[in-house]
């Protein structure tokens, strides 16, 4: 049972639009939340987080929104640049627990 | 600074031979952990470490071993490979205090292939 969900595996987006990548989870003792960006033959390297308490966390092009009710967040790229062009990955953790749930990743192309 | 390094990078193994998956990190960090990534799946945490002579089972820990013995490294072990153990592996680890919750600094991972 997926915990974590991107259910879009893929997304095309312009160079200089914005990209909006979603994540719904199921699991309502999650109260910590991540983005997670990979090339190619690298590892994860992380973007951005939110807390639970939070609803909205910017920083530079990325932001985060959390709608706990609709147990979904998203990020979204501002504007998106054809270095963006990555797998992100979604990942959530419960309060105290040391184990991050990944979602299988969404395949951005930002293109020229 | 090198941050998180993986040894081997590529490893291939026959079936019931055994291995050792070797993670180092020199950021002084207290936690580390090593997921497993199959093709078109998420990470999924296989064993981890809240500190030196510490190990706890993650999400998927069956048919593997950790140690972790000094502070900056922790390695994984695979004392009998099976073919559904060909992933890529990924080591990561995190300071205990600063920065913000869980936000994991990861290696570049070991991709296994058990024929």
């Amino acid at each position: 049972d997926q915990q974590v969900k991107q259910n879009s595996p893929s997304l095309s987006v312009q160079e200089g639009r914005i990209s909006i990548l979603n994540c719904d989870y199921t699991n309502s003792m999650f109260d910590y939340f991540l983005w997670y960006k990979k090339y190619p033959a690298e590892g994860p390297t992380f973007l951005i987080s939110i807390s639970s308490i939070k609803d909205k966390n910017e920083d530079g092009r990325f932001t985060v929104f959390l709608n706990k009710s609709a147990k979904h967040l998203s990020l979204h790229i501002v504007p998106s640049q054809p270095g963006d062009s990555a797998v992100y990955f979604c990942a959530a953790s419960p309060g105290g627990s040391e184990k991050l749930v990944f979602g299988k990743g969404t395949k951005l192309t930002v293109n020229p | 600074n090198a941050g998180v390094t993986q040894t081997p990078k590529f490893r291939v193994l026959k079936t019931g031979q055994s291995m050792t998956l070797l993670c180092a990190q020199d950021m002084n960090h207290e936690y580390m952990y090593w997921y497993r990534q199959d093709p078109g799946m998420g990470l999924r945490l296989i064993h981890y470490s809240v500190g030196e002579g510490t190990t706890a089972k993650g999400e998927v820990p069956d048919g593997y071993n950790v140690s972790r013995l000094k502070k900056q490294n922790f390695l994984l072990g695979l004392e009998s490979a099976a073919p559904s153990q060909t992933s890529v592996y990924f080591c990561a680890s995190r300071p205990s205090s600063g920065g913000g919750y869980n936000e994991q600094f990861f290696g570049p991972g070991t991709r296994l292939t058990v024929l």
